[in-house]
């Protein structure tokens, strides 16, 4: 089955240590994004890239860090420069214009 | 900034009754937007898109109006299963879609 995976489901860790989000879509999407939702909060875009190699800030990029180096995977640093980063994190992909944007399941991550 | 406005609500309506969410859109260069559903703690999932013509699916009927810049979203014959956060999305060109921070409606039996 196509889709979108990101792992894992709950991540916990200490201030001040970064952590890398996994994210890899099997549907040969060439746009992949990474947001941010807080409880009750609509969704933020931090990062996103429309090609291999290329990617571009979104709205809350500082504090996070991506790369981009193969079209099935698209991995989100959070830094300790970020100063809140309990939050659940989504990374999605479409196919082109005007297409359906999908979602994985989403990775919770708190900081003790 | 290019934005969505939503209602945030929340809508609290009794099963059976019919529903309806408008949203706004700033960008009037938007070419495509849709309709997308998030329940508690998960990822929001396509529920529709939104046509120039206006489009149905069983119980839910979208609407865009481009003059007034806004969608609509109608749900008819409520089920406590429709209950969940409604986005509303707006898209242009190569850019990343937009949302809304959605609606809220919770179906009460």
């Amino acid at each position: 089955d196509g889709g979108i995976t990101q792992s894992p489901k709950y991540l916990f860790r200490k201030e001040g240590q970064n952590v890398t989000l996994s994210c890899e879509q099997n549907l040969n999407h060439d746009a992949m994004y990474w947001y941010r939702q807080d409880p009750g909060q609509g969704l933020r875009l931090i990062y996103y890239s429309q090609i291999v190699n290329d990617f571009q800030k979104g709205d809350i990029a500082e504090g996070y860090s991506v790369s981009r180096e193969k079209k099935e995977s698209f991995p989100l640093t959070v830094t300790s420069a970020q100063k809140n980063p309990t939050a659940f994190y989504l990374c999605a992909s479409n196919g082109g214009r005007d297409t359906e944007q999908f979602f994985g399941p989403g990775t919770r991550l708190t900081v003790l | 900034r290019k934005e969505v406005e939503q209602d945030p609500g929340p809508f609290n309506v009794p099963e059976g009754a019919t529903v309806a969410f408008n949203c706004t859109y700033s960008n009037s260069a938007s070419q495509s937007f849709f309709w997308y559903r998030q329940d508690c703690r998960k990822e929001p999932k396509l529920l529709m898109s939104v046509y120039s013509s206006g489009n149905e699916d069983g119980r839910f009927t979208a609407q865009l109006n481009r003059a007034s810049q806004y969608i609509s979203l109608l749900i008819r014959d409520s089920k406590l299963s429709d209950s969940a956060t409604y986005l509303c999305v707006s898209h242009s060109g190569n850019t990343p879609l937009v949302f809304g921070k959605g609606t809220r409606l919770s179906v009460i039996a």
